[in-house]
């Protein structure tokens, strides 16, 4: 079946240790990729997204992604996590000629310790 | 422009009874999509519109509920005879249409049904 995994659900790093979330789909071509981030009773920010071209890709908040497509995963990364990047993240796909709805995975929150 | 406006923020009704959320997207988007989050689970696609035109329908979205864009500008989402299972964070995204990829999101409606 097509979906978007994400195996963890709940995550909890120190400040300043790195991060790495991860994300696997199952589709047979490679859809577009995303990282959305969530905050208590807020709406989706966009942190990063990839269509095509150079697998690593930056986004906003000092966050990274890989793309690999032989593992058909899109991990989330970040060398230094700070206490203000506690939240829910959420990977999601876009399907090519689908409207661009997004499908999501089920989110793996972040806690962060001091 | 702010972004994607979504009012109310919160509506706690009593089950059985009709509501309705109403979002403003960004002015020139002409896509505009509404999602369904549930505690603990990820958005999940329920239907969008381009222009005034609805032009897909999640089979989530049953028969108590409909959307309209009347003028291709705002939208409604209205659910009649609320039940419990409807207590959700209903998302509401915009997008320019070829550039379907780039959705921002609204800060949602939390609904609870009592």
């Amino acid at each position: 079946a097509q979906s978007v995994t994400q195996p963890d659900i709940h995550i909890t790093v120190s400040e300043g240790a790195s991060l790495e979330l991860r994300c696997n789909y199952s589709y047979g071509a490679t859809p577009y990729l995303f990282w959305y981030v969530q905050s208590p009773g807020q709406g989706l920010q966009l942190l990063l997204k990839y269509f095509s071209g150079d697998t690593l890709v930056q986004g906003i908040k000092g966050f990274e992604a890989e793309f690999k497509r032989s593992q058909s995963s899109f991990n989330l990364r970040k060398p230094s996590v700070h206490w203000s990047d506690a939240a829910e993240y959420f990977c999601a796909v876009v399907l090519y000629n689908q409207g661009g709805k997004l499908i999501f995975g089920q989110g793996t929150e972040l806690s962060v310790k001091p | 422009d702010t972004g994607v406006s979504q009012n109310p923020r919160h509506k706690i009704t009593k089950r059985g009874q009709n509501v309705t959320f109403r979002c403003d997207p960004i002015s020139e988007h002409n896509r505009l999509y509404w999602y369904r989050q549930t505690l603990g689970q990820g958005p999940e696609f329920l239907t969008y519109f381009q222009n005034e035109a609805q032009l897909e329908k999640s089979r989530l979205l049953s028969d108590r509920f409909s959307a309209e864009r009347p003028k291709g500008s705002f939208s409604t989402l209205e659910i009649q005879r609320t039940e419990q299972g409807d207590s959700a964070m209903y998302l509401c995204a915009s997008s320019l249409a070829g550039r379907e990829t780039e959705a921002f999101f609204g800060q949602g409606t939390r609904l609870t049904v009592v």
